[in-house]
């Protein structure tokens, strides 16, 4: 199985500051045929299920925000929020969907400083 | 508007058995990649497994043999029979709708398992 370890647990920015969450595999989800890294980011509010944001690593889910990018390659992954707003408080997951077991990483507390 | 109604969940006893529901409207549940992942309370996210439109169905090892998916397509519904339950199956379990394999972009709300004597 693929495992997701995120950095750091939690996280604490200040309103307007960037947050930067990572995400590292323990095997490669990059699949060579098409280019493409099978990682995911999701996102999860108090009480509500989770959303999606990002997947392909970098394509922005529909009604995203922009301030919400993906990035990386391979092993190593990152969400950069660019400018945080209060409604961004959440824990956020990343997610390899490169194989069976699709697995989620452990989630990063991101809270306001 | 996708809407994804989970029901059947509850308190069980160890080794009981439960069969959860996700009820789909606005969508066919067969056409899609469907998944079941669960949520311990005040934990992480555990995806438990998937149907593909093809009907290919995978699981998390920490279910196979105990849990199957599956789908009726009269009912446009998507099911997770789960046996010999354990403590450690106590979860929020949300049925989802895949936007590409592995992806999933529509939640339900979740229905609460309690395994517990």
């Amino acid at each position: 199985d693929i495992v997701m370890t995120q950095s750091p647990d939690s996280l604490a920015v200040s309103l307007g500051e960037r947050a930067t969450i990572n995400c590292k595999s323990s095997q490669s989800v990059l699949y060579n045929s098409n280019n493409k890294n099978y990682l995911a980011w999701y996102q999860q509010k108090p009480g509500q299920p989770p959303k999606l944001l990002i997947y392909w690593a970098s394509t922005r889910e529909s009604g995203v925000p922009d301030r919400f990018s993906g990035s990386g390659s391979g092993t190593d992954f990152t969400l950069t929020i660019s400018s945080l707003q209060a409604e961004d408080v959440a824990v956020y997951y990343c997610q390899q969907y490169y194989s069976t077991p699709y697995t989620f990483g452990q989630g990063t507390n991101l809270e306001i400083k | 508007e996708v809407q994804l109604v989970e029901s059947g969940g509850g308190l069980i006893q160890p080794g009981g058995s439960l069969r959860l529901s996700c009820a789909a409207s606005t969508f066919t549940v067969s056409s899609s990649y469907m998944s079941w992942v669960r949520q311990p309370p005040g934990k992480g996210l555990e995806w438990v497994s998937v149907i593909y439109n093809s009907g290919v169905t995978y699981y998390a090892d920490s279910v196979k043999g105990r849990f199957t998916i599956s789908r009726d397509d009269s009912k446009n519904t998507l099911y997770l029979q789960m046996n010999s339950l354990r403590a450690e199956d106590t979860a929020v379990y949300y049925c989802a709708r895949g936007l590409v394999v592995g992806v999933i972009n529509y939640w339900g709300q979740g229905t609460l398992v309690t395994v517990s004597s």
